[in-house]
């Protein structure tokens, strides 16, 4: 069965650094989807960024970019310039077509001023 | 605005009754989907639904029960039978055929059984 599997219960970074979230999954298919979402204390789950594993490029939006290492099955979070903002639980998930996303245990990002 | 409404935010019961959760979206989306967060875990599904009239259980759907007789809503119960019902409901919606597409979710339900 697919796992994803985040390692970092707890992360802390600087103001304006730059903080990396790791994640890593299990699966035996080729083609499958991943995705970061970001959950703050509001509660309210909101999609960060996602990666097709065809896709050898990348993914990146704005301040967020993932390092996706497919033979490695790996897919880490990439925050630049932190800001107070992005302190939050963040969820890394998978997902094969047609079937249900797998959710990571989550890694708490907090943000020192 | 379009999203996904979950109702109440937080719901107190006694324990032995069985209580519904309230999820509405007015995405025109085809999937919607209960999950269970419980503090130091990701997200577990409970139950989910592709269609009108159609929904399948997910990981823990023991104790749990499900309608979906309108597009826009489904609503979860927690029966007495499930043994810790404790915990924060989400609830999230997408667009079919999904691939890549983005799960939508509700603000949440905290529901605390005492």
């Amino acid at each position: 069965a697919q796992t994803v599997t985040q390692s970092q219960p707890e992360m802390s970074v600087q103001e304006a650094e730059t903080v990396t979230l790791s994640c890593t999954y299990d699966t035996s298919e080729s083609d499958y989807y991943l995705f970061w979402y970001k959950q703050p204390p509001s509660r309210q789950m909101i999609l960060v960024i996602r990666q097709e594993a065809y896709k050898q490029q990348n993914a990146t939006e704005n301040r967020f970019s993932v390092n996706f290492q497919k033979a490695a099955k790996s897919f880490s979070l990439k925050i630049s310039d932190s800001q107070l903002g992005d302190a939050a639980m963040y969820f890394c998930a998978y997902k094969e077509s047609n079937y249900q996303l797998i959710w990571g245990a989550g890694t708490k990002l907090i943000i020192k001023p | 605005d379009g999203g996904i409404t979950q109702s109440p935010k937080y719901l107190f019961r006694k324990e032995g009754q069985n209580v519904t959760l309230s999820c509405e979206q007015n995405l025109n989306h085809d999937a919607m989907y209960w999950y269970r967060q419980d503090p130091g875990q990701g997200l577990r599904l409970i139950y989910y639904s592709q269609i009108v009239n159609d929904f399948q259980k997910g990981d823990i759907a023991e104790g749990y029960s499900v309608s979906r007789e309108k597009k826009e809503s489904f609503p979860l119960t927690v029966t007495s039978a499930q043994k810790n019902p404790t915990a924060f409901y989400l609830c999230a919606s997408r667009i079919l055929p999904d691939g890549d597409s983005e799960q939508y979710f509700g603000p949440g339900t905290r529901l605390t059984v005492t």
